[in-house]
């Protein structure tokens, strides 16, 4: 079965400053991918970075990037240049892809909260 | 383009009560999901639509929830006889077809469900 954990429930930072969000995953399945949402107070769900296991490069997105460190089954999110908009929940999620589809469901860890702080 | 639209945003309702929960994923997107948010228990799958028809319900709690989805398109989530921990946030996501594993699940707003 598969189980992501985010250890941190509630994260600060200042404005401008980068922060890391934590995330680990565990999984039997060679073929997985990683994601991050973010949920403001508003409750959308806002995706805004992809990792597939078998990438070899670190994926980025703008301000966001992923330290994917696939022995250790981490995947961390990291945050540049901190805005107060960032402020919301930020969920990691992972998705199995054994058997060539990348159709399944997602499993989501518990979330952390981030505040920014002008 | 219109994004992942559900209704009612917010019910209310007694125990025991049936409700049903409407997504309407974005235009051309074949597959849909149901997860449902709630403090306990964090962000579950509930159930995954390829189509009409539904290779994954694994995570549907009891047989008092169920969906279905038709002409491809709008889904339905039932629950029946509601019992207090089902209140939640019921979120449905859809994903395009053939569009490879990086495209992601996009989100509708949720149902904000709440049993007295």
């Amino acid at each position: 079965a598969q189980k992501i954990t985010q250890t941190q429930p509630g994260m600060f930072v200042q404005e401008k400053e980068a922060v890391t969000l934590d995330c680990t995953y565990d999984t039997s399945d060679p073929s997985y991918g990683l994601f991050w949402y973010k949920q403001p107070s508003s409750g959308e769900m806002i995706f805004l970075i992809y990792q597939g296991s078998y990438d070899q490069q670190n994926a980025t997105e703008g301000r966001y990037s992923l330290n994917f460190q696939k022995a250790r089954k981490s995947a961390n999110l990291v945050i540049s240049a901190s805005q107060l908009g960032d402020s919301a929940m930020y969920f990691c999620a992972m998705r199995d892809d054994a058997g060539g589809t990348s159709y399944g469901k997602l499993t989501f860890g518990q979330g952390t909260i981030l505040t920014v702080h002008p | 383009g219109a994004g992942v639209s559900q209704s009612p945003s917010n019910k209310v309702t007694e125990k025991g009560k049936d409700v049903e929960l409407r997504c309407d994923p974005i235009s051309g997107h074949t597959a849909l999901y149901w997860y449902r948010q709630s403090l306990g228990q964090g962000l579950e799958f509930l159930i995954y639509f390829q189509g009409n028809s539904a290779p994954d319900k694994s995570g549907l709690p009891s047989d008092r929830f169920s969906a279905e989805r038709t002409g491809g398109s709008v889904s339905t989530l039932t629950i029946q006889r509601t019992q207090q921990e089902d209140s939640a946030v019921y979120l449905c996501a859809s994903r395009p077809p053939g569009q490879g594993p990086r495209q992601p699940q996009h989100f509708g707003d949720g149902t904000r469900l709440s049993i007295l």
